[in-house]
């Protein structure tokens, strides 16, 4: 059974900081998937990484692919505040985009 | 404008009540989504559909059911038989495309939150 793990789960940062957020997954797989939620709100796609070794940047944030270490990481650089939102990360367990597992998400909190 | 619409955004229900939620796409996608969200917890996937007439059962399919009438229409009713319906649903649909090189991922729906009375 896949299993996806995010961590960490809560993340307060300093405007300014950088940090990294982790997402391992336990079967193999080549796509994966970062996604943005707002409270209350629908889930936004940041990323979809295809192929080991893949590495997109936009903005501030970075996503990159390890496909032999089942992980993937989404770097955060200079935090603002406009970044706080929950990250979830998710896998395509079927090759075919229609079986995703996700995270649990990650909470980020940026603070001033 | 294409996209993804749900409706009610907000859903109240009596015990033993069945209600339907309704999912709306006009981005021409084969595959269809339902998730529910579980306040501080990642998305499960409770029905997913690729083609008119056909959808299979996520991991959380139990007390929920679903059809797949048109390809931009995929409904969701939540049953009495599911104990513990309050949640955030949503919905979400995609292309499906060639694995090789499509970088296509599952567009979201602005979501119902559903509540139980």
């Amino acid at each position: 059974e896949l299993k996806v793990e995010q961590n960490p789960l809560f993340l307060s940062m300093q405007e300014g900081k950088n940090y990294t957020i982790y997402c391992n997954y336990s079967t193999t797989s080549d796509r994966l998937y970062w996604y943005r939620q707002d409270p209350g709100k629908s889930l936004e796609s940041l990323f979809v990484l295809l192929s080991n070794g893949a590495v997109k940047q936009e903005g501030r944030l970075m996503a990159s692919l390890d496909t032999k270490a089942r992980l993937s990481t989404l770097h955060i650089t200079a935090a603002v505040h406009d970044l706080s939102a929950t990250y979830f990360c998710a896998v395509d367990k079927n090759y075919n985009n229609n079986d995703m597992r996700f995270g649990a998400g990650t909470r980020l909190t940026v603070k001033p | 404008d294409g996209g993804i619409t749900q409706s009610p955004k907000y859903l109240f229900r009596k015990e033993g009540q069945n209600v339907t939620l309704s999912c709306e796409q006009n981005l021409n996608h084969d595959a269809m989504y339902w998730y529910r969200q579980d306040p501080g917890q990642g998305l499960r996937l409770i029905y997913y559909s690729q083609i008119v007439n056909d959808f299979q059962k996520g991991d959380i399919a139990e007390g929920y059911s679903v059809s797949r009438e048109k390809k931009e229409s995929f409904p969701l009713t939540v049953t009495s038989a599911q104990k513990n319906p309050t949640a955030f649903y949503l919905c979400a649909s995609s292309p499906l495309g060639t694995r090789a090189v499509s970088t296509d991922t599952q567009y979201f729906g602005p979501g119902t939150r559903l509540t139980v009375l």
